[in-house]
């Protein structure tokens, strides 16, 4: 059975901090592994890794992907008040249609 | 963001119901999913579709079914609504079978 778990399950930090947030994953016949933002509505997309080793940059967002170790990491520079959401990570299978999804890592960013 | 909406968006109805939930993209996308969102347990895919008429079950299928008619139209009914069927549920279309991009939600209660 597929798996994915985010650490840590939340975390607390001020404003102008570099924050980490993990996922690691267990999916037979693996085809891609996504990250999405949630605040108070529908997941936003931000990053689809299906390489290893490849960062993903959208302004003060990265992701890279590990797939000998099988996890993948999200950071966020600087961050804002405005990136408090909770962060979801999900698998994707060749053998399948779902996004397997991690439970989230509820970030709140402090003034 | 992706055309998609939901509706309703709120609904209140009572145990033994029937209740249909409506996807509607503008999107032409091929796939479309429904996932629910309940604390504790993340997004789980309840059905999805790889075009009209085309539909197959998800990890929580059990209580709901699903039509598709046209390629914008995707409906969730649950034919007797139970407790355990409160939830937020999401939408999702595709073009491919990869990032997925969510609809606003519908939050249901059932009483």
């Amino acid at each position: 059975e597929d798996k994915v778990v985010q650490s840590p399950l939340s975390l607390v930090v001020h404003e102008g901090d570099t924050v980490t947030l993990n996922c690691s994953y267990e999916v037979t016949n693996f085809r891609s592994l996504l990250w999405y933002k949630q605040e108070k509505k529908a997941p936003t997309f931000l990053f689809m890794l299906t390489s290893s080793g490849i960062e993903k940059k959208s302004g003060r967002l990265s992701s890279i992907l590990d797939k000998k170790e099988l996890f993948s990491i999200l950071n966020i520079t600087a961050t804002q008040t405005g990136d408090s959401a909770v962060y979801l990570c999900a698998v994707n299978s060749n053998s399948g249609y779902a996004l397997n999804f991690g439970k989230g890592t509820s970030l709140l960013v402090t003034p | 963001d992706a055309g998609i909406t939901q509706s309703p968006r709120h609904k209140v109805t009572e145990t033994g119901t029937p209740v249909t939930l409506r996807c509607h993209q503008t999107e032409n996308h091929r796939y479309m999913y429904w996932y629910r969102q309940d604390p504790g347990h993340g997004l789980r895919l309840i059905h999805y579709s790889y075009g009209v008429k085309d539909t197959d079950k998800g990890e929580v299928s059990d209580g709901y079914s699903v039509s598709r008619s046209k390629t914008e139209d995707f409906l969730l009914t649950l034919e007797s609504a139970t407790s355990s069927q409160t939830s937020v549920y999401f939408c999702a279309i595709s073009e491919q079978l990869t990032e997925q991009f969510f609809g606003p939600g519908t939050r249901l209660t059932v009483l």
